[in-house]
């Protein structure tokens, strides 16, 4: 079974340059996750979607990102502008629900680098 | 969200079992207790996870103290492979939040 997909794996752009990232969730899994992880830290949650709802979105800089999963399968990233603060690892996981003993799955990430 | 605290690092020996400590004191009677971890230039991975009783799959095992303020990881053979920063993480029933921490960077030597 394939795994979460995200691409693209790495992007190098310009400050003020928009970005976005894709991910393709595991089949079936209802719940899709974005995180941010900076060098060194552990990751941070975003947004989470139950299907095409986000049910999670208090941690995401609303003034510059958005997201969205119009049919509850794939999702995309956006960043616009992108600032130099930006440049991070951004990581999409997917999980069959909200309980918490349901083993969320992570993708390999997209790296960002903001010049 | 309750905090964890862990070691910034560790070193084990090849072949050799390795515990991976996690205090929680301030932990809920529903908090779940999840352990994750991180290979380089990977996402995180599921490893295991428990309420209260100690919990054991292919991967590991997590023993849990009576009083729930702690619990510990165990790889029981480390392998070169084993090498990667492990979370350990509290969360409640429903909502399936993980807040990741620094973690613990294990360094597993040959």
């Amino acid at each position: 079974e394939a795994g979460v997909v995200q691409s693209p794996r790495y992007k190098i752009i310009e400050k003020k340059q928009p970005v976005a990232f894709w991910c393709n969730p595991i089949s079936g899994h209802n719940t899709l996750y974005w995180y941010l992880q900076n060098l060194g830290q552990g990751p941070e949650l975003l947004i989470r979607y139950e299907n095409e709802e986000a049910v999670d979105d208090s941690q995401l800089p609303k003034d510059r990102f958005s997201a969205e999963r119009l049919k509850g399968v794939d999702s995309t990233l956006k960043i616009q502008p992108a600032e130099l603060g930006d440049s991070a690892v951004y990581l999409c996981a997917s999980s069959l629900g909200f309980r918490t003993a349901n083993e969320q799955f992570f993708g390999p990430g997209t790296r960002l680098t903001v010049l | 969200d309750a905090k964890t605290t862990q070691p910034n690092s560790m070193e084990s020996n090849e072949e050799e079992p390795v515990h991976l400590p996690c205090n929680h004191s301030t932990i809920s009677g529903t908090d779940y207790i999840h352990w994750y971890r991180q290979l380089p230039s990977q996402g995180p991975e599921y490893v295991i996870h428990g309420l209260t009783s100690n919990v054991n799959n292919r991967m590991a095992s997590l023993a849990i103290a009576e009083d729930r303020k702690s619990s510990t990881l165990i790889l029981h053979r480390a392998t070169l492979r084993d090498a990667a920063v492990y979370y350990c993480i509290l969360s409640p029933e429903y909502g399936n939040k993980l807040v990741f921490g620094a973690g613990t960077i294990l360094r597993v030597k040959s």
